[in-house]
Order: C-alpha cells, then structure tokens, then sequence
C-alpha cells in the first residue's frame, strides 16, 4: 500500500527561525506536492515537484524533491507569524486519479 | 475562472438520515474527486469520477456513494449515517490527471452527525 510520512506532527518555532519539514512517500510516481491548510479552511496548493533535484521557492517556503531517497522537504526560512498553518505532502500515485496525503505539519509560529 | 464550489457549508443530521454534498468543479476540469478529512484519521480518499464515471474508490462502506453528471458537477451521498461520519468533506478538481496538476479544492461541507 502505497504511504506518505511526514514529520514532523507539530512544529512550534520562534519568528525568523528556520526549520524543515519532511515527506517520505513510497510510490514510484515521483510526483509531489505540497498544500497549506489554515484553520477551517480548505488546502491551497503550494508546490508541484515534478523531477528528482527540482526546487520551487515561493517567499520563505521553498520545496525539494530527491526522487532516489523518496523524500521532499518544505524549508521555511526566517519564519513569521502569516506562515502558521497546516502543511501536507501528497502523491498521486501511478494512474494520477488517487491523491495520497501524509499526515500534515501544523505549523505554529510565535512572536 | 471561479473555483471549486461546494454546498452546502454546514449540516447537522441525525443518526440514520441520509445527505447528498455538492460539487461545481473548475470550468474545463473533467474530474472530480471526493476526500474525507477527520482529526484522527486525515485526508482519505473516497472516489474519484471523470467523464461520469468512477474510476477509482476508496476503502468506505457502500453507504457512501458518488456521481458525476454530463457538466462535471459531482454528487456525494451518505445513507443511514452514523457518528463515525462527522467530517469535513472536500471536493477537488483537476485538469488532467496524473500529468503534474494539483488538485483544486473546494471549501468543503462541514458534516456533524448527533
């Protein structure tokens, strides 16, 4: 059965400290994304990594994909308060139609 | 171009009533896919239609069940619910599956089951 970990479950960090969530996944897709979710609302996409080695940066997050070690990382660099929310991973397996999702990161982020 | 949208935003029902959730997906998106997202267990996939048909389904009990109508717009519907069923209920299109596209989602009906 195909399974996406995340970890951390929960992450509390102080503003303009760095930190990097990870996503194992056991697929072969290599197709990997990465949603935001915030209180009561639904998940906004945040990333699309589509190849071994590929980087997408979008303000302090920025989002890697090593296809070998089945692993994606989400970095978030000088974190502030706005960055506070629910971060998952998903595959979408080989035929595209399932999206499987890890367990997701809430993230918090103190002043 | 207007998203995913879902009615509607909230039910209360009661043990052994049935509710129909519905899903206007991303004009041009052909599929549409339903997840149920629970504290305990996250997000898990329920179906997945495209062109009217259910081309994939998750592990739920037959009480939950989909369809898809020549416009794209999806149904879900849950019969005899229990407490177990209490979500939130997410609909997500996509342009072309398994091609590097994310999925859209939807606001999602909160569901509470008493």
């Amino acid at each position: 059965e195909l399974k996406v970990e995340q970890n951390p479950l929960f992450l509390s960090m102080q503003e303009g400290k760095n930190y990097t969530i990870y996503c194992n996944y056991s697929t072969t897709s290599d197709r990997l994304y990465w949603y935001r979710q915030d209180p009561g609302k639904s998940l906004e996409s945040l990333f699309v990594l589509l190849s071994n080695g590929a980087v997408k940066q979008e303000g302090r997050l920025m989002a890697s994909l090593d296809t070998k070690a089945r692993l994606s990382t989400l970095h978030i660099t000088a974190a502030v308060h706005d960055l506070s929310a629910t971060y998952f991973c998903a595959v979408d397996g080989n035929t595209g139609n399932q999206f499987y999702f890890g367990t997701g990161t809430s993230l918090t982020v103190i002043p | 171009k207007a998203g995913v949208t879902q009615t509607p935003r909230y039910l209360i029902k009661t043990r052994g009533q049935q509710v129909t959730l519905s899903c206007s997906p991303i004009s041009g998106h052909r599929s549409v896919s339903w997840y149920q997202q629970t504290p305990g267990q996250g997000l898990q996939f329920l179906f997945e239609y495209f062109s009217e048909t259910q081309r994939n389904k998750g592990n739920f009990p037959g009480r939950f069940s989909g369809r898809q109508f020549s416009n794209s717009r999806s149904e879900m519907n849950v019969s005899t619910l229990e407490l177990g069923d209490s979500a939130l209920y997410l609909c997500a299109s996509i342009l072309a599956p398994g091609q590097g596209n994310p999925l859209h989602f939807g606001n999602g009906t909160r569901l509470t089951v008493t």
